[in-house]
């Protein structure tokens, strides 16, 4: 099955830093690529839907300028979440479609933020 | 919103079939049924789809009612490492968002 990858696995930051975090389709090509969070003992919320070459397209709620989207490639897309606060502090989750023509998703392993 | 329920939790003996329920009765004609499950502090895995027939693969069977509105995962021989939480999705096959509900928690237990 198709392989996408995260990076970091997890990552420590101070209150007021920005994080980047990519995701990578390793073996194959992703059309469009998804982010989610997920808070302790909740379900994943999608956050933005992410295609290569055009902006992303937010949920209702998240906010555009805080959780900045680039998918430059059609294997990379990286998620900055930029002047971090600790609410931010989450399980972030990304997913590549693509592989087939049916369209599953294939997710990444998370990246778990702290926030200090 | 998720257009799918499930029930919260249930438990599966250890080489037994587990079956797990999803109602869906909004689904439209063009949508999908997907099934991923989640293990603890891992990103989701991607187990099945459907339309309308049934389907299988090497993890699952899914069974999907003539109607469309509620459909069943099957495993058909637990294992402990198949504790995991399982969703029930809908969606459109292109570009299609997946919206996750509370899921399933499935626990095997030997």
């Amino acid at each position: 099955g198709a392989v996408v990858s995260q990076h970091p696995s997890w990552v420590i930051c101070k209150s007021g830093t920005s994080v980047k975090i990519e995701c990578r389709s390793l073996d194959f090509q992703a059309t469009t690529m998804f982010w989610y969070r997920q808070f302790p003992k909740q379900s994943l919320m999608l956050m933005a839907t992410s295609n290569e070459g055009s902006k992303a397209t937010y949920e209702q709620g998240v906010e555009k300028d805080k959780f900045l989207i680039n998918h430059a490639s059609l294997t990379l897309s990286t998620l900055t979440v930029t002047s971090a606060h600790p609410e931010d502090s989450s399980f972030y989750i990304c997913s590549a479609g693509g592989y087939t023509v049916y369209n599953e998703q294939f997710f990444g392993p998370g990246t778990r933020l702290t926030v200090l | 919103d998720a257009k799918t329920t499930q029930p919260p939790s249930m438990d599966c003996a250890e080489g037994r079939a587990a079956n797990l329920p999803c109602n869906h009765s909004t689904i439209s004609g063009n949508e999908y049924v997907y099934w991923y499950r989640q293990i603890h502090s891992q990103g989701p895995q991607y187990i099945i789809h459907g339309l309308k027939n049934n389907e299988t693969n090497e993890m699952a069977s899914l069974i999907i009612t003539e109607d469309r509105k509620s459909s069943t995962l099957i495993l058909p021989h637990a294992t402990l490492r198949d504790t995991a939480v399982y969703y029930c999705i809908v969606s459109y096959n292109q570009g299609g968002k997946l919206i996750f509900g509370q899921g399933t928690e499935l626990s095997v237990k030997p």
